[in-house]
């Protein structure tokens, strides 16, 4: 089971929005609409940030939200803050029932 | 409050054995899963696998088979990843997280750094 493909690092100014993807196979992201993103500050453990594609759990930020187009799906941060600079995950649920991570993405403000 | 504490940094040398805990309190420990995440220094999160607590039914990632073991002990609501002989490429800060079957992995413990070196 290969790694989902994200792209290595993203960038923004404050203020503004970004967008991260997340590609996977017709066995994992486009078959199941188990998708999830994790952020993850150095030095901390991962947190929930979206699950099921585009739902927030409870204290999360309206400034993230998640979608799906076929094998690819994404994270958007509107509103970009100095606080989301950290590491983004992505994982999706598989046809082997087991999950798989994406690659990480650091995102910067810039 | 539902929490995950996980046991504490190790240093071990190669071919000893070891195993590390993730307690989960604040929910019926029986109802969700355990998911094991391994982080290598300066790396990405790599799922190794989930256990569950109400029958220690296991899951692997062909990556991680045979070279760990998963237990739980329902009783005191604590799962266990076990090593039989670590190398040091097990060196890597280890995760542990509650999960529903089909991903959604909330909470997370704090992770279990593990130094393997002779």
């Amino acid at each position: 089971q290969s790694a989902l493909a994200q792209p290595a690092s993203v960038s923004g100014s404050p203020g503004q929005s970004i967008s991260i993807s997340c590609t996977g196979t017709g066995g994992d992201i486009g078959r199941y609409n188990y998708i999830s993103w994790y952020q993850q500050h150095p030095g901390k453990a991962p947190k929930l940030i979206i699950f099921d594609v585009d739902n927030r759990p409870s204290g999360v930020s309206t400034r993230f939200s998640g979608s799906k187009s076929g094998n690819t799906a994404s994270l958007t941060i509107s509103g970009l803050q100095a606080e989301d600079e950290a590491d983004y995950y992505c994982s999706s649920f598989t046809s082997f029932d087991t999950d798989v991570f994406g690659t990480g993405t650091q995102v910067t403000v810039l | 409050e539902v929490q995950l504490v996980q046991s504490g940094a190790e240093v071990k040398k190669p071919g000893e054995s070891l195993r590390i805990s993730c307690k989960g309190s604040g929910y019926n420990f029986a109802n969700y899963w355990i998911l094991w995440v391994r982080q290598m220094p300066g790396k990405g999160l790599e799922w190794m696998g989930r256990i569950s607590p109400s029958d220690s039914y296991t899951i692997y990632s062909p990556s991680f088979q045979g070279h760990v073991k998963m237990t739980v002990d329902k009783s005191v609501t604590t799962a266990y990843l076990e090593w039989s002989s670590l190398q040091a490429s097990d060196s890597a800060m280890y995760f542990c997280a509650r999960a529903r079957g089909t991903g959604r992995f909330d909470p997370w413990g704090l992770g279990a750094l593990v130094t393997v070196s002779s």
